[in-house]
């Protein structure tokens, strides 16, 4: 398996635009999870999903901020519109598997 | 509230030598998981290790255990014969039932020569 893939690795983008960050789980996994991560607030739960469905989204900090599970094998998190102070580093973990739950790469995210 | 606390914001360990990371939880939920994960500077996470709540034994997965105190709520990561590649970012995580997964603060390990 080629495990938790996240598309793109880096985005750069001006503030006011709206930015997706995608990610394909690993077949056969029941959860989904998308975090935030930054110096200051550390890892932050934005969002989970179990068979597809969002189960809670109270991590979410904004409206601009949402998410899809279109599929088992695609997940979205949109932003519109981004501000500077979104700019961190996106996860999405899927399992369980026999590795517990397993990270994509991450996405950078720089909005300028 | 704060579930997951990881106390030592940095730790030194020599190498060959063992080094604790230390990690309390707080739940009542009597099903629980708990995971350590760990981030080189390159940025990834990476699955170390899982206890479960009712696990009776201590988690072990080559040079990495896990010390389990159920009573105490502590679930601390003990890394033998430290190597140099072990230099990263350590992150406790605990997920309630079917609930979500939440992390600590992490442990930034550096292993001198």
């Amino acid at each position: 398996d080629a495990g938790v893939i996240q598309s793109p690795r880096h985005e750069v983008t001006e503030m006011g635009q709206e930015v997706t960050l995608r990610c394909k789980p690993i077949s056969g996994h029941d959860y989904l999870f998308w975090y935030r991560q930054t110096m200051m607030r550390g890892l932050e739960l934005l969002i989970y999903f179990n068979n597809n469905v969002p189960i809670d989204d109270s991590g979410m900090p904004e409206d601009r901020f949402s998410a899809k599970m279109p599929n088992a094998s695609f997940s979205t998190l949109k932003i519109q519109p981004s501000e500077p102070r979104d700019s961190a580093v996106y996860f999405c973990a899927s399992g369980p598997g026999v590795d517990g739950y397993t990270f994509g790469s991450g996405t950078r995210l720089t909005v300028v | 509230a704060q579930k997951i606390t990881q106390t030592q914001p940095g730790m030194f360990v020599q190498e060959k030598e063992a080094v604790t990371l230390d990690c309390t939880y707080d739940t009542s939920d009597p099903s629980y998981g708990l995971f350590w994960y760990k981030q080189p500077s390159s940025g990834e996470m990476i699955f170390l290790i899982y206890q479960g709540s009712y696990d009776q034994q201590n988690a072990t997965e080559g040079r990495y255990s896990l010390n389990f105190q159920k009573a105490r709520k502590s679930a601390n990561l003990v890394i033998s014969a430290s190597q140099l590649g072990d230099s990263a970012m350590y992150f406790c995580a605990m997920r309630e039932g079917e609930d979500d997964m939440r992390f600590g603060a992490g442990t930034r390990l550096t292993v001198k020569p």
